[in-house]
Formats: C-alpha cells, sequence, structure tokens
C-alpha cells in the first residue's frame, strides 16, 4: 500500500468554525491532490499540487485553500466551515507516468469524514 | 481537456454471471484510461490502468479491460462475478503531454451482487 496519511479520519465541527486536514506521504511523489466524494456527485478535485507551494485549484475550490510547505505534507483548510462542506474528503498522490512528466496512476488515503453541524 | 462517462449508475449481477461496467471517454488523442474499485467505507484501490501498448489490460482480482479507440471505451470486464466484488468503481481519464493535468474521474457505478 502507498505510503499515505490522513488525519483526522472523523471529525464533527460547527458552522463556522476552521478546520485543517492533513495529508502525509512517504512515497516523495510530486503529485498531491484533495478530492471529495459525495453521494451522485463521484469524486470531485478541490485542489492539487504539483511540487513544494506550487499548487492550483480545482471544479469545487471555492471555500478552501491548500498549503503544501514539504514535499511529505499537503493541507486542506476550511476558512469557515459550512454545512455543505460535509463529506469525505480522500488525499491522493502520484507519480508520472512512464518516460513522462504527465500525471499517472493515482494512490488514495483512507479519507476523512468531516460532519459540519 | 478531457472527459469522462459512466453511463450505469447502478448494476446488478447474479454472482457467477460475466459483468461488463461501461467507461466512455472524450479526449483529442490517446489518452490515459485507469479503472479504481471503491469498498464501502475504504479509499480507492486501482484495479488496472492503461498508458500505450496492448489495448488488452489485465488487472488486479481477476479484471481486465479493452481499451477501444474507434469506440473512444475502456469498459471493464470479468468473467465470473463474485459476491466480494460489491463496490463502486471508478474510471478515470488521463491527458497526454499534458504536464500536471489530474486525472478526470467518472461519477461511478455501483455494484451489487446477489445470490
Amino acid at each position: 500500500d502507498a505510503g499515505i496519511t490522513q488525519s483526522p479520519r472523523h471529525k464533527v465541527t460547527e458552522t463556522g468554525t476552521p478546520v485543517t486536514l492533513r495529508c502525509h506521504q512517504t512515497e516523495n511523489h510530486r503529485y498531491m491532490y484533495w478530492y471529495r466524494q459525495d453521494p451522485g456527485h463521484g469524486l470531485r478535485l478541490i485542489h492539487y499540487s504539483y511540487g513544494v507551494k506550487d499548487t492550483d485549484k480545482g471544479e469545487v475550490s471555492d471555500g478552501y485553500s491548500v498549503s503544501r510547505s514539504k514535499t511529505e505534507d499537503f493541507l486542506l483548510t476550511l476558512e469557515s466551515a459550512t454545512s455543505s462542506q460535509t463529506s469525505v474528503y480522500f488525499c491522493a498522490i502520484s507519480s508520472p507516468a512512464p518516460g513522462t512528466y504527465d500525471t499517472g496512476e493515482l494512490f488514495f488515503g483512507e479519507g476523512s469524514r468531516l460532519t459540519v453541524l | 481537456a478531457q472527459s469522462v462517462t459512466q453511463p450505469d449508475i447502478h448494476i446488478t449481477v447474479s454472482e457467477g454471471a460475466s459483468l461488463e461496467l461501461r467507461c466512455n471517454y472524450s479526449y483529442g488523442a490517446t489518452p490515459y484510461l485507469f479503472w479504481y474499485v471503491q469498498s464501502p467505507g475504504q479509499g480507492l484501490q486501482l484495479l488496472l490502468k492503461y498508458f500505450s501498448g496492448d489495448t488488452l489490460v489485465q488487472g488486479i482480482k481477476g479484471f481486465e479491460a479493452e481499451f477501444k479507440r474507434s469506440q473512444s471505451s475502456f469498459n471493464l470486464r470479468k468473467p465470473s462475478v463474485h459476491w466480494s466484488d460489491a463496490a463502486e468503481y471508478f474510471c478515470a481519464v488521463g491527458a497526454r503531454y499534458s504536464g500536471n493535468t489530474p486525472l478526470v474521474f467518472g461519477k461511478g457505478t455501483r455494484l451489487s451482487v446477489i445470490a
């Protein structure tokens, strides 16, 4: 199994509070991702990183920010949590496709279940 | 940009029957293609991948998929389904020669297995 650890695995919080989810990898992979998974929507990309301090927005980035100060850690922050951000959040890592700099296969963490009351 | 469609939201098959899950993509060149499986409460696990070469790809757990360029498809198959195959299955497509462009995932197909 790929060395990906997400923390916390479960969190219940109140509307308006800040929340930070952490993703830690031991694989030294360059690319890291945060997805959210909701029934009927599949996986939706929130933000991704293609190197230390290099990040970009995904399709559902509003209300989220990220930081990557070290190769191994990718943090997802909800500055002021809302009930619509209740979801399961997955971190993923990727190495390039063989012989390229293109995104290759993803390896996923176990997920973090966030409930915003 | 690439896109992917999984036409079937939910499929039910009998244990021991064959299975085919559909995946159609849109991309202007030959894409990278992946199938993932997710058991309840778990993360996604890679079943198989296509980067280049032989268009029939073998994966784990007895699954295979065939890349058909003319049909823009990458359907997942298994000759005999086991009850433990009940899960959600996701197809994903990656863009070639695109640097760090992320994969795009389909919305998933939920597989139920009945006795």
